[in-house]
C-alpha cells in the first residue's frame, strides 16, 4: 500500500525568504507524485507533477520539487516566498489502483 | 470556460434532508471522482467512475449514491442527511485512470444542521 507524509502541519515563512515543505511517499514502485495547493475557500489547483522524466521538476508560480529515491521524498520548494503563496499544500501520490493517496496538508503562512 | 464546476457552491440544510449535488467538466476526460474534505482538510475519495462505469467504491454510507448520466456528469446525491455529512466536498476528473493528473472543481460546502 502506498502512503504520503507531509512532516509539517505548519510552515511559516517570512516573504521573500526561501520555502520548504516535506514530503516522503511510500510505495513499492516508482509512483507519480504531485504537488497540489489550496487557497482559502478555493479548489485545489496542480502545482506540479513527477512522472519520472526528471527528478526535478519545475512548477508553477516559481515552485519546484525534487524526487529523491534514496530518501523517498519529494520536497516542494520556492526560492522566494510571497504573500500569495499562503495556502494548504498537499503532496499526493499515484497508484496503479486508480487511486491517489493525499497527504494530511501543510499550512503556509507567509508574514510580511 | 471553467474546466470543472460544481453546484451549488454553498448548501445549508436540516438533519434527515435529501440534497444533491451536480459536477460537471469540459475537458473531455473520461474519468470523474468525488472526494470529502473534512474539518482537518483532510482529502478522502469516496466514488470514481470511467466512461459512465463505477470503478471506485470507498467505504462510504449507501446513503451516498452516485450517477454518471454521460462521462462530463457525475452527481452526488446524499439521502437522510446527518451532522456528520457537514464537509466540503470537490468533484475532479482526470484524462484517463490510473495516475494521472486530476483537475478539481471549486468544491461544494456542505453543513448539515
Amino acid at each position: 500500500a502506498q502512503s504520503v507524509t507531509q512532516l509539517d502541519s505548519h510552515v511559516s515563512v517570512s516573504e521573500g525568504t526561501p520555502v520548504l515543505l516535506r514530503c516522503n511517499y511510500s510505495s513499492s514502485y516508482s509512483p507519480s507524485l504531485f504537488w497540489y495547493v489550496q487557497h482559502p475557500n478555493k479548489g485545489l489547483q496542480l502545482l506540479l507533477k513527477y512522472t519520472s522524466a526528471a527528478t526535478l521538476v519545475k512548477g508553477i508560480n516559481g515552485f519546484e520539487a525534487e524526487f529523491k529515491k534514496s530518501e523517498t521524498s519529494f520536497h516542494l520548494t520556492k526560492p522566494s516566498a510571497h504573500m500569495s503563496d499562503a495556502a494548504e499544500y498537499f503532496c499526493v501520490s499515484g497508484g496503479s489502483n486508480y487511486k491517489l493517496t493525499f497527504g494530511k496538508g501543510t499550512l503556509l503562512t507567509v508574514n510580511p | 470556460d471553467t474546466a470543472v464546476s460544481q453546484t451549488p457552491k454553498y448548501l445549508v440544510t436540516q438533519m434527515g434532508n435529501d440534497k444533491s449535488i451536480k459536477c460537471e467538466q469540459n475537458l473531455g476526460h473520461d474519468t470523474m471522482y468525488w472526494y470529502k474534505q473534512d474539518s482537518k482538510k483532510f482529502l478522502k475519495i469516496m466514488f470514481s467512475y470511467n466512461n459512465k462505469e463505477l470503478i471506485i467504491n470507498e467505504t462510504v454510507p449507501n446513503r451516498f449514491s452516485p450517477k454518471s448520466p454521460d462521462k462530463a456528469h457525475l452527481n452526488l446525491h446524499i439521502n437522510s442527511l446527518e451532522l456528520g455529512d457537514s464537509a466540503v466536498y470537490f468533484c475532479a476528473s482526470s484524462l484517463r485512470t490510473g495516475q494521472e493528473t486530476q483537475y478539481f472543481g471549486p468544491g461544494t460546502r456542505l453543513l448539515v444542521l
